[in-house]
Order: C-alpha cells, then sequence, then structure tokens
C-alpha cells in the first residue's frame, strides 16, 4: 500500500528564513505528487503538483518542490517565507484511480 | 479556479440522530467526489469514493451502513452519518474532481459534534 511521511511535524522559522519540509512516498510505481496547504480556518488549497516532466515544480506563492524518483521523495521550497505562510503543509500521493494518500502534514509557524 | 462547497460548515447534534453533509461543485462537473475525515492535528484520512450514479468504494474500516453516501448528480454528493455518536464527532471534508485530470479541489469541511 502507499504511505507518505513527512519528517517535521512542527516547523518554526523567521520571517525571510528558507524553508524545506520533507516529503517521501512508498510506492514503486508512477505517482503523480501534490503539495497542499491549510491556513488556519481555511480548505485545503494546491500549491502544486508533479505529474511528469520537469522535476523541478514551481507553485503558488513562491513555493517549488524537487521531485527525486531515487529517493522516492518530493520535499517543499522556499527560499524566504513570509509571516503568511504560517499554515500546515501536506504532501499527498496519487497512484492511479485518482485516490490521494496524505502525510501527517507539517505545521509552519512564521515569527515576525 | 474549480469551486466546491460544503453545508452545514458546523453542526452539532444528539446521539442517535443522523446528519446530512453536502458537497456541491460549483462551476465544474465532478464525476468523482471523495469524503475524508481529519482528526485534530492529523492528516486527512480517506472514507469512500464515489463516483455519480454508482455506489460508493468505502476504504478499509468505514462503516458502510453508518456513513451512507449519494453521489446522485456531476455536482452534488452527500453524506449521511446515521445514528451519529459522540466518536463521530470530527472534521468531515469533501473534494471534487473532473475525469482525466488527477486534480482534486476541496470542500471548505464541515465540523459535526455529536453531543
Amino acid at each position: 500500500a502507499q504511505s507518505v511521511s513527512q519528517h517535521n511535524h512542527h516547523v518554526i522559522l523567521s520571517e525571510a528564513a528558507s524553508l524545506e519540509l520533507g516529503c517521501n512516498y512508498s510506492y514503486g510505481g508512477t505517482v503523480n505528487l501534490f503539495w497542499y496547504v491549510q491556513y488556519p480556518g481555511q480548505h485545503l488549497q494546491l500549491l502544486l503538483k508533479y505529474f511528469s516532466g520537469d522535476p523541478l515544480v514551481k507553485g503558488i506563492k513562491g513555493f517549488e518542490a524537487e521531485f527525486i524518483k531515487s529517493k522516492f521523495s518530493f520535499n517543499l521550497r522556499k527560499p524566504s517565507v513570509q509571516w503568511s505562510d504560517t499554515a500546515e503543509y501536506f504532501c499527498a500521493v496519487n497512484a492511479g484511480f485518482q485516490k490521494l494518500v496524505f502525510g501527517t502534514g507539517t505545521r509552519l509557524l512564521v515569527s515576525p | 479556479g474549480a469551486v466546491v462547497s460544503q453545508h452545514p460548515s458546523r453542526v452539532i447534534c444528539k446521539s442517535g440522530t443522523s446528519v446530512k453533509i453536502e458537497c456541491r461543485s460549483l462551476d465544474f462537473q465532478a464525476t468523482t467526489m471523495f469524503w475524508y475525515r481529519q482528526f485534530p492535528k492529523q492528516s486527512l484520512m480517506l472514507m469512500a469514493t464515489s463516483n455519480e450514479g454508482s455506489k460508493a468504494t468505502y476504504e478499509q474500516g468505514v462503516e458502510k451502513d453508518k456513513f451512507l453516501i449519494n453521489h446522485a448528480s456531476l455536482t452534488l454528493s452527500t453524506l449521511t452519518v446515521t445514528s451519529a455518536h459522540p466518536e463521530d464527532s470530527s472534521f468531515y471534508i469533501c473534494s471534487a474532481t473532473e475525469s482525466v485530470i488527477y486534480e482534486q479541489y476541496f470542500g471548505p469541511g464541515t465540523r459535526l459534534t455529536v453531543t
């Protein structure tokens, strides 16, 4: 069965610091990969997705992620975080039939 | 962008009663809708997948008779929690997707509290 692990449950950063959130999945076949964000009190929003092609994917709000097939990883990055990036971030994997498997999430707190 | 709504956003019901939650795709036709449950400080757990006009597919461990799902049209799916118990209290989230495109659009969620 597919599984997704996110290494950091809580991350605290100061504004302008760089961010990298880890995501590893277990599935040997072709996968689609996603990062979703959930701002306080809001619904899940798609940050970025990878289906195929360039393994470096750029998303909204300055986020990017890199798919490294050999490492089964899809880490999320942002060079300089803002206070408004405070949210919960979920990595998700889809290996067919449109069924998403989510990681446990990472709560990011950015202090001004 | 694609918008998915849920109604109600919050509901409180008494133990033993049933409650219905609606999920609507507002500006696209959703051939497939998903229902998730999110526990506090935890991830989303898929409960079931519903395709328009057919029976829902439930994940292992999810009681079909307790969580009734109906996907009667391309824009509406409903989740009915029957004979609710306090342990059913949770945050229920739906998502919807068009065929072919493997991107799910999420609703804002429904907070269910069973007293």
